[in-house]
């Protein structure tokens, strides 16, 4: 078993549609958790720590299910910009990050 | 600031052969890693140095070699290049502390034949 698992998608949805991605891990010991960006071709870059408490950052928001071993993002009023993949990451040990595959979002006009 | 810099942003290379991928960062951060990306596989550690002088293993080291002179740069050496190892590298660099705000380079493509 993978320790972050992603559906890979693609998540086709219209501008101004609200879109959820969930997101698995296996280590019940994993301590931090975040949504990273990754546009075609280009570097991941961080959108957003996870808390425990859920957290939003205008249109995204982020939750954690500690019990059940989940986090979610959530993107509201979906923009042609938010194309892109949503990277699952996760840290288990101090130094190091576990990244998921990626779930692929096509927003269209 | 240049933030991370990757070079070459492409290469092919024959099997066998041997090559270094640079990356450098202007940022001070004490922390360096080098990760591969697969279709299907996600992001994974190859290796990283938390200063200057000190390297470790991360998930898949067969077949690199890392050194950490400077806290500037930290290259990436394919010792034999192999099919297998026909990836998108990442080098990425943090403060120490702050693990999960990794600042990426834009990466190199690298073809074995």
């Amino acid at each position: 078993r993978k320790e972050v698992e992603q559906d890979p998608g693609p998540f086709n949805v219209p501008e101004g549609a609200t879109v959820a991605f969930n997101c698995t891990y296996s280590n019940s010991a994993s301590q931090s958790f975040f949504w990273y960006r990754q546009d075609c071709r280009k570097e991941p870059k961080l959108l957003m720590s996870v808390y425990s408490s859920g957290n939003e950052d205008g249109r995204f928001t982020a939750q954690l299910n500690r019990a059940s071993q989940y986090i979610s993002l959530l993107i509201r009023d979906s923009k042609l910009s938010d194309s892109a993949t949503y990277l699952c990451v996760v840290n288990i040990y101090t130094d190091k990050l576990i990244f998921g595959t990626g779930t692929r979002l096509q927003v269209f006009p | 600031n240049a933030g991370v810099t990757q070079t070459p942003k492409f290469q092919v290379l024959k099997t066998g052969q041997s090559m270094t991928l640079q990356c450098a960062q202007d940022m001070n951060h004490e922390y360096m890693s080098w990760y591969r990306q697969d279709p299907g596989m996600g992001l994974r550690l190859i290796h990283y140095s938390v200063g200057a002088g000190i390297t470790d293993q991360g998930e898949v080291p067969n077949g690199y070699n890392v050194s950490r002179s400077t806290t500037e740069d930290f290259p990436l050496r394919l010792l034999s290049a192999a099919p297998s190892q026909t990836s998108v590298y990442f080098c990425a660099s943090n403060l120490a502390g702050s693990k999960e705000t990794q600042y990426f380079g834009p990466g190199t493509r690298l073809l074995v034949l």
